[in-house]
């Protein structure tokens, strides 16, 4: 597509649900990260994948995240047993493995967990 | 490990005002880009621009100015002749490593709230 997807815009869940957020990046861009943007805050960083393969996984905040990236475009960010603390909006950016421009952003999944 | 302060919160300006936007970063690497994101109230971030560490050139593109001097760890960005379609939240950023600059990760500051006001 013309620009990063992702689906749902919009997520309620009950507290301990387990949620999944989909990022479909810009076709051909090998590179995808994921990140979390609190209220009032700048995004932070969770994830990079280059093609399959998590890169940096070192922003996943605990074992209750999970990401997967199986055939290199689209991506699943999942969250398990989710907390109030989980709610954010969850950004998804793509960019060419060697590129001049800067990340391309999608327009985030807000997630509610009540 | 990196940081971005963006030590403004929130700006209110006039329209046509020129307002200038603070950014000040701290990082050990010898080699980084810093970037300025604009998010409109659609909640998208948009790109704006990308500066290497080795590029100290200041630029000015239409209303968009930009100061980077390595010497005091600041990127300021300056809009000119402001107008009401740029209010929204400004972001700093800053990414570790000049040859995988593109795609490593970003640190981002808190953001600035800019309002112009008609």
């Amino acid at each position: 597509g013309a620009g990063v997807s992702q689906t749902p815009s919009n997520k309620v869940t009950e507290k301990g649900k387990y949620v999944e957020l989909r990022c479909d990046p810009i076709s051909g861009h090998t590179a995808l990260y994921w990140y979390r943007q609190s209220l009032g805050q700048g995004p932070e960083f969770l994830i990079y994948f280059q093609g399959t393969g998590a890169a940096d996984d070192s922003g996943l905040p605990n074992d209750r995240f999970f990401a997967v990236r199986p055939e290199g475009s689209v991506s699943t960010l999942k969250i398990q047993r989710t907390e109030r603390g989980d709610s954010a909006v969850y950004l998804c950016a793509s960019s060419l493995s060697q590129g001049a421009g800067g990340y391309t952003f999608g327009s985030g999944t807000r997630l509610t967990v009540v | 490990a990196q940081k971005v302060t963006q030590a403004q919160t929130e700006i209110s300006v006039v329209e046509k005002e020129d307002v200038t936007l603070d950014c000040v970063y701290e990082t050990r690497d010898t080699t980084y880009y810093l970037f300025w994101y604009k998010q409109p109230p659609s909640g998208e971030l948009v790109f704006l621009i990308r500066r290497n560490s080795f590029d100290e050139q200041n630029e000015i593109s239409g209303r968009y100015s930009w100061n980077f001097q390595k010497s005091t760890s600041s990127f300021n960005f300056t809009i000119t002749a402001s107008q009401v379609v740029d209010s929204a939240v400004y972001f700093c950023a800053l990414s570790e490593g000049f040859y995988t600059g593109a795609n490593s990760k970003l640190t981002f500051g808190k953001g600035i709230t800019l309002s112009v006001r008609p």
